[in-house]
């Protein structure tokens, strides 16, 4: 199976702790993209990154949110001291231009306590 | 920034013809994108327009008229499994990254 994977699929946490994403892009992909969908709401652009690089990180808070995505290995979408606010799917996309076709992954959900 | 609607559910009968639309408002359109999204899973991508036009992949065809700002996605025979949320993206303004909008929510009943 060449698609996207990301893991873990579900992640709990408590206040305060954590999280890690990971993801890592079909083969032969090296853009990256993380969304994030609330329930009811469309999903969100969060950062683009291509190995090494963050390209557009607009749709990321500023804190408290970081992204990588090192040139061995998956990409890491990481949530430091998590709130409540944060439990939503984390989606990861990748593509093999910046211009071709995003091919999501089956998502993180994350469940702050 | 982009403004993009889409209805927010739709039922339609099994075998049926469903057409769920999208308008959008937007400078430097890039081309428009359709998903498919089942509860709890992945989007996974129907199609893509950048030029006017019906594009047609199977029972799933999609429309696009730029000058109008109007996209819609047509599902025929329609089955049980095309029960889902079916998502609307417009990338535009030279930006590489897709605008979602909310999704509409299809619901096939027998």
């Amino acid at each position: 199976n060449a698609g996207v994977m990301q893991n873990p699929r579900h992640l709990v946490r408590r206040r305060g702790q954590e999280a890690r994403l990971r993801c890592s892009p079909m083969k032969g992909h090296s853009h990256v993209y993380w969304y994030r969908q609330l329930p009811e709401e469309g999903l969100k652009f969060m950062v683009y990154l291509q190995k090494e690089n963050i390209i557009d990180e607009s749709g990321m808070p500023k804190e408290r949110f970081s992204a990588e995505f090192p040139k061995e290995g998956p990409s890491i979408l990481r949530i430091q001291q998590v709130v409540r606010g944060d439990s939503a799917a984390y989606f990861c996309a990748s593509s093999s231009t910046e211009l071709e076709t995003q091919y999501f992954g089956p998502g993180t959900r994350l469940l702050v306590l | 920034g982009q403004n993009i609607d889409q209805p927010t559910e739709m039922t339609a009968t099994e075998g049926a013809i469903v057409q769920i639309n999208c308008t959008y408002q937007t400078s430097g359109f890039n081309g428009l994108f359709w998903y498919q999204q089942h509860a709890g899973e992945a989007p996974t991508f129907l199609s893509y327009n950048v030029l006017d036009g019906l594009e047609e992949k199977g029972r799933f065809s999609s429309f696009l008229s730029r000058s109008k700002g109007y996209s819609y996605l047509l599902l025929k025979e329609l089955q049980m499994k095309d029960s889902a949320s079916y998502l609307c993206a417009v990338k535009a303004g030279g930006s590489y990254i897709p605008t979602f909008g909310r999704g509409t929510s299809l619901i096939v009943h027998p």
